[in-house]
């Protein structure tokens, strides 16, 4: 199995900050990655796929970056609705699998 | 709109099974797969397996192997996952989400619209 690593587990960070997200595959995966938010007590919702490709309806200020084995997710001005948690996700090969998560606080 | 909507929550002993449905509104049933990813209490998310909403293929995670069977009813437009011989670490909530129909892997279909998720607890 393809093993995703995410870093940092937890960040916290100020209204307005740019914030990265890191992802690693365990070995390469091409563009095959998605990005996805969830907020306590809800479903995840799908950000990115294909590594760079912005879900529709989703803001701008989400981007993704990446290819083979590392990704990053970056929000460039954080808004209060994007604290939450961060998943990223390989679809390339079986089993897929997910990262760790990471948290996104208030500072 | 797009509309997955699980059935309720359940508390299991361990040894027992457990099927949880998703029924799907607003989307051509058999043009879809549907993964199943699980959540243990304050965990990460776990992908479960997949069924193709087409040809009733499935793929299932390892950690399954045995005691997991995905079925769809296309009259109801609704999918199944059934897990057998519950312990104590099945206990999690279980979400259901639109895939590729052909396969989980490669493509760009992946769990894009969600259900509301169902605990499933397992306690003596």
């Amino acid at each position: 199995d393809i093993q995703m690593t995410q870093s940092p587990s937890s960040l916290s960070a100020s209204v307005g900050d740019r914030v990265t997200i890191a992802c690693r595959a365990s070995q390469a995966i091409r563009d095959d990655l998605g990005w996805f938010q969830q907020k306590p007590g809800k479903a995840p919702r799908r950000l990115i796929y294909a590594a760079s490709t912005l879900q529709s309806g989703v803001p701008s200020r989400f981007s993704g970056s990446g290819y083979g084995t590392d990704f990053t997710l970056t929000i460039s001005s954080l808004q209060p609705e994007d604290f939450a948690t961060y998943y990223c996700l390989q679809y390339n090969s079986f089993s897929l699998n997910f990262g760790g998560g990471t948290k996104v606080e208030i500072k | 709109q797009v509309h997955l909507v699980q059935s309720g929550d359940v508390v299991q002993k361990p040894g027992a099974s457990v099927k949880v449905s998703c029924t799907v509104s607003n989307l051509p049933f058999s043009d879809y797969g549907f993964s199943w990813v699980r959540q243990a209490p304050g965990q990460g998310l776990e992908w479960v397996g997949w069924i193709s909403g087409y040809n009733d293929n499935t793929q299932y995670a390892q950690n399954f192997y045995g005691r997991i069977t995905m079925t769809t009813d296309t009259s109801t437009s609704t999918v199944y996952m059934e897990l057998r011989s519950l312990r104590s670490d099945d206990t999690a909530v279980y979400f259901c989400a639109t895939d590729n129909k052909w396969s989980p892997v490669g493509g760009d279909e992946h769990l894009d619209y969600w259900g509301q998720g169902t605990l499933v607890t397992v306690s003596s």
